[in-house]
């Protein structure tokens, strides 16, 4: 288990972009399929999307596909989550997590980062 | 697109033996993880691959998997397990979660 540390979070009007970060401070990260799930205030978890070690491979729920783009920087231990035409709805905590056995289970989670849309 | 049921909420005594179920379709055919979330906190994987404790995690927890419904049993329930639990599972190229299962103890 590692602690992964999600940035870029903060207030954007709808319609708005932001970038969100998460750095995995671990020399093995790049053997990791890594997600992005997010939590709107007092709701559940909601998986967002995922990114294969390489990052050749992305896949992304329906109500973002389109609208987010899921990248990362193997050197830099970093994954990318691009938000484009932000939504109040898209408001919610993201959490960057790691998939360690590639077997869609996540045993490292990051502290989430806010991202507030309004209207 | 693909779901999964949980109870939204159960209470227990201290000591006592609480199980939450998830159930999704065709879910014995896949795998499912378990998590915990204490208010303000990330969660914390307790079970995958439906029985499998990551280490670290008391050996209370235990997880069962029956055709299309996975079980996460909490036995001699703690006070520190009062928290959401939250199932999750794949539906081909994409994750799901479960609903969440309030779990209170008394």
């Amino acid at each position: 288990e590692v602690q992964l540390v999600e940035s870029g979070g903060g207030l954007v009007q709808s319609g708005g972009s932001l970038r969100l970060s998460c750095l995995v401070p671990d020399f093995t990260s790049s053997q990791h399929w890594m997600h992005w799930v997010r939590q709107s205030p007092g709701k559940g978890l909601v998986w967002v999307s995922r990114i294969n070690r390489d990052g050749s491979i992305a896949s992304y729920a329906d109500s973002v596909r389109g609208r987010f783009t899921t990248s990362r920087d193997n050197a830099r231990t970093t994954v990318y989550l691009q938000m484009n035409n932000l939504r109040a709805d898209d408001t919610a905590v993201y959490y960057c997590a790691r998939d360690v056995r590639s077997n869609w289970d996540f045993d490292s989670w990051g502290q989430g980062t806010l991202v507030t849309v309004s209207s | 697109s693909y779901e999964l049921t949980q109870t939204p909420s159960v209470s227990v005594s201290p000591g006592q033996t609480v199980s939450i179920t998830c159930y999704g379709d065709k879910l014995g055919q896949k795998g499912a993880a378990w998590y915990q979330q204490k208010p303000g906190q990330s969660p914390i994987l307790v079970i995958y691959q439906f029985t499998e404790r990551p280490s670290g995690i008391p050996e209370r927890f235990s997880g069962s998997n029956s055709g299309s419904t996975a079980t996460l049993t909490i036995s001699g329930t703690q006070d520190m397990d009062e928290a959401d639990y939250y199932c999750q599972a794949w539906d081909g190229t994409t994750g799901v979660f479960g609903t969440g299962t309030k779990v209170t103890v008394l």
